[in-house]
């Protein structure tokens, strides 16, 4: 399976912008790159997937780099509530989950 | 709340001991996952149910575990004869067919099962 590299860990202050990347070199022309998140004691929680093109949903945006071996999940204003393990994946057939990104969210 | 719930939430077994956890899905899901967690990593996929057809299963699910999903509705995970590497949190997620949501539909996760083997 293709494989993501994530930084273990990021800071953000609150009400701006965080810039998640995600590195994924050997993705394939199949493989879908998906984003889940998964906050203290909780089941992780869909954020958001794409293919080729970027992408915008109410909780966040996708970039897509135009070769696709890597893509930045976009909050566009930082809340406290979105401080949470965020996982980057690509998906061909099941989801199989890295390590992620802690995201921390200062006051 | 229609989510995903997962039964019992926390337990704790003597080496040796049976469990069994039970996941009930969103009512119009017909697929089912189960994941497993270990502290700091990622969850790990076990196995897939379509209806009540278990359609894979990862090499991670040994011989001592063993998922079904008898009327393609609630799920149970049952571990034989509990090691000590078994604890982790138990994860369930469903999600609805692809050709309703699509082929790359999102999964929708409980608060999943916390095993401690002791």
């Amino acid at each position: 399976d293709a494989k993501t590299t994530q930084p273990n860990s990021m800071e953000s202050n609150e009400e701006e912008p965080v810039h998640l990347p995600c590195n994924h070199s050997t993705i394939s022309g199949t493989d879908y790159i998906h984003w889940y998140r998964q906050l203290p004691s909780q089941g992780p929680e869909y954020v958001i997937h794409g293919l080729t093109s970027n992408v915008n949903n109410r909780m966040a945006s996708l970039a897509i780099a135009e070769d696709r071996k890597s893509s930045t999940l976009i909050l566009h204003r930082a809340t406290l509530r979105d401080a949470a393990v965020y996982y980057c994946i690509l998906r061909s057939r099941q989801l199989t989950f890295g390590s992620g990104t802690q995201l921390t969210v200062l006051p | 709340d229609t989510g995903v719930s997962q039964d019992p939430r926390h337990k704790i077994t003597k080496r040796g001991q049976n469990v069994t956890f039970r996941c009930d899905p969103i009512s119009e899901h017909n697929r089912l996952y189960w994941y497993r967690q270990t502290l700091g990593q990622g969850p790990e996929f076990l196995t897939y149910f379509q209806n009540e057809a278990q359609l894979e299963k990862s090499r991670l699910l040994s011989d001592r575990f063993s998922a079904e999903r008898p009327k393609g509705s609630f799920s149970t995970l049952e571990i034989q004869r509990t090691e000590q590497g078994d604890s982790a949190m138990y994860l369930c997620a469903s999600s609805l067919p692809p050709r309703l949501a699509g082929l790359h539909n999102e999964q929708f996760f409980g608060p999943g099962t916390r095993l401690t083997v002791l």
